[in-house]
């Protein structure tokens, strides 16, 4: 009954390194977006996308960028990670009818 | 500018009280409010959501929500909590971008802490 997933549920990188992040999901939607997750900050929009190969910045794009080559797929890249991107990642994808579904999450540490 | 405030950071109830979360939103259009729970390690689930209608509306896990216009508020109650609700609660608002749902904007969230 998977909707969302995120290729990892945990992930340690080194500064410097480029990281991809991966959401897929089987619903067919349009719209899918990357929040990123900080106690005490709520969610905050990074990137979000409304179509194939069509993408927006969010609230905090800086140090990050979205790849949407296909419908169902939407990474998140980060191009030289850093300690002050060690967090908690969620994906979500939504459709018509309001329907809003959010993968499991992706906690980054970089170190 | 459109934002969430939801201004209680922890809540603590004994198991078998009342609660109530308070969500107050800020948004220029008509507004299309969530809430959501999120439990330790899970992501986000959908406890009920506003579109229009009436303005008391139902959701999972015993839980309901009063949209009140004039206070631009949204409110979420539970006559009685139980153990298993201690988790990390967000209010969101959003709105609808044709026929598909648009961006949310979310609160800080609220964590719950349920004393047995």
């Amino acid at each position: 009954d998977v909707k969302v997933t995120q290729s990892s549920r945990y992930l340690v990188k080194r500064t410097g390194e480029k990281v991809f992040l991966e959401c897929v999901q089987d619903m067919d939607h349009e719209n899918m977006f990357w929040y990123r997750q900080d106690p005490g900050l709520g969610l905050r929009l990074i990137y979000f996308s409304y179509d194939v190969k069509m993408k927006e910045k969010g609230d905090i794009p800086e140090g990050y960028s979205v790849s949407r080559e296909k419908k169902e797929r939407f990474s998140l890249i980060l191009e030289s990670a850093s300690t002050n991107q060690t967090s908690m990642y969620l994906c979500a994808s939504f459709g018509s009818n309001t329907e809003a579904f959010f993968g499991q999450g992706t906690r980054l540490t970089v170190v | 500018a459109q934002s969430v405030t939801q201004p209680d950071i922890h809540i603590t109830v004994s198991e078998g009280a009342s609660l109530e979360l308070r969500c107050n939103y800020s948004y220029g259009a008509t507004p299309y409010l969530f809430w959501y729970v999120q439990s330790p390690g899970q992501g986000l689930q959908l406890l009920l959501k506003y579109f229009s209608g009436d303005t008391l509306v139902q959701g999972i896990k015993g839980f309901e929500a009063e949209f009140k216009r004039s206070q631009s508020s949204f409110n979420l109650r539970k006559p009685s909590v139980h153990w298993s609700d201690a988790a990390e609660y967000f209010c969101a608002v959003g709105a609808i971008w044709g026929s598909t749902l648009g961006r949310l904007y979310f609160g800080r969230g609220t964590q719950l802490t349920v004393w047995p």
